[in-house]
Formats: C-alpha cells, sequence, structure tokens
C-alpha cells in the first residue's frame, strides 16, 4: 500500500515567492496533519483536518500561512510570502479514526529552503 | 517550559550495550504517550506506545510514570541499526488527536 504522499520532495525558492505543498494522505484516514520541523524548534504541529475539515489551525504561524483540504485524497499547504525563517523540513501525516491510540503516518517531507 | 523535554544528547555507546532515554512532560492531563523513532533525513515512525503499566516489545522496553509524568524508553542489546533520534510524544487529549514532540534524543551505536 502507498504511504502518505507528499510533493514536491525538496523546493527551493526567493523571498517573497508563494510555495504550495501537496500532500496524499493514505487511503481511508480521516485526520491529516502539517508539521513542520527545524533544528531550533523541533517538530511543531501547523494545523490538522478531520474529514477535510481544519479543525485545530493554533500552530499556523501567521497569516502568510494557509492550508487546505479540498477532499479526502489531497491537502495543500500554502506560503505567501515565503521568508527565508520559513526554511525548514514539512511532514504531512495522516491517520486513521476509531483506533484507541492515534499513531501517524508520516509522508516522507518536503525540504524548503527560501533565500 | 517546554511541554516535552527530553535530554538531546547524542548518547554514544558500543554495540551491545544496554541504553535508557527519559523524557518529562508538563501537562498531568496528559492522555496517550509514545515513543517514535526518526532516522537522519527521514520522517518519524511509531516505535511504541507507552502503557501505564509498562510495556515491553523486544529488546525496547518503555516506562511510564504518572506520578512524576515521566516516560522512559530502555534498549537492550544496542545495534548498529538503532542509530537514530527517538523522539518522546504525548496527547494531551484523545478527543483531540495533536500529538506534541519532544526535540527527541539521538543515540549512535558503535561497532
Amino acid at each position: 500500500d502507498a504511504g502518505v504522499i507528499q510533493s514536491p520532495r525538496h523546493e527551493v525558492t526567493e523571498m517573497g515567492q508563494e510555495v504550495t505543498l501537496r500532500c496524499k494522505p493514505i487511503s481511508g484516514h480521516d485526520y491529516l496533519f502539517w508539521y513542520r520541523q527545524t533544528m531550533m524548534r523541533g517538530l511543531e504541529l501547523l494545523i490538522y483536518f478531520n474529514n477535510n475539515v481544519p479543525i485545530d489551525d493554533s500552530g499556523m504561524p501567521e497569516d502568510r500561512f494557509s492550508a487546505k483540504m479540498p477532499n479526502a485524497s489531497f491537502s495543500t499547504l500554502k506560503i505567501q510570502p515565503s521568508e527565508p525563517r520559513d526554511s525548514a523540513v514539512y511532514f504531512c501525516a495522516s491517520s486513521p479514526s476509531g483506533t484507541t491510540y492515534n499513531e501517524q503516518f508520516f509522508g516522507p517531507g518536503t525540504r524548503l529552503t527560501v533565500l | 517550559r517546554k511541554e516535552v523535554e527530553q535530554d538531546p544528547g547524542p548518547f554514544n555507546v558500543p554495540e551491545g550495550a544496554t541504553v535508557a532515554f527519559n523524557c518529562t512532560y508538563s501537562n498531568s492531563a496528559s492522555q496517550s504517550f509514545f515513543w517514535y523513532r526518526q532516522d537522519c533525513r527521514k520522517e518519524p515512525k511509531l516505535l511504541m506506545s507507552v502503557y501505564s503499566s509498562g510495556n515491553e516489545d523486544g529488546r525496547f522496553t518503555a516506562q511510564l510514570n504518572r506520578a512524576s509524568q515521566y516516560i522512559s524508553l530502555l534498549i537492550r542489546d544496542s545495534k548498529l541499526s538503532d542509530s537514530a533520534t527517538y523522539l518522546c510524544v504525548v496527547n494531551v487529549d484523545t478527543g483531540r488527536r495533536a500529538l506534541t514532540f519532544g526535540s527527541g534524543t539521538r543515540l549512535q551505536v558503535q561497532p
């Protein structure tokens, strides 16, 4: 079975440009999570969705970040305009509902560099 | 104070050694606890859940002390392939699916 798919795997852009990161969760998973990982701050939850509805976006740094989930098999995280401090690895993860423990399955990540 | 705190290491141990990692969490209402493993430049993957009674999976043993808000992971007979970063993870409210990750403890097993 395919795991969580993220694209692109690497993105290098210049400050001020728009960046769109994409994620396809595991089929049948009802929860989707976006995380950001840096050396300084570790792994931080940005936002998560349940059945395509945003549940908690308290981790989104500021208005430059937005996330959507138009259907059960696709989500985007957009940064506009991008800044050098946004450089990080962005992970998408998904999780099934109805389990007594909530293992999250992570995608391979998108390594973003903003120059 | 961070919600989940870990010693960043690195822990450098020889093959065959026993090594223990500790983690503390600040929210006494925390409900679920996990250890994730992250290899260099890879995504985190669930290693094991941590139950109140303690649990074991092969060479790995996890313990939880709710009174002290403390979680541990013990690795026996370390293998080279155990070299990775181990992330302590807490879920405060099972009604919310959000997980809080510690910054990780790096383990390097040496031949």
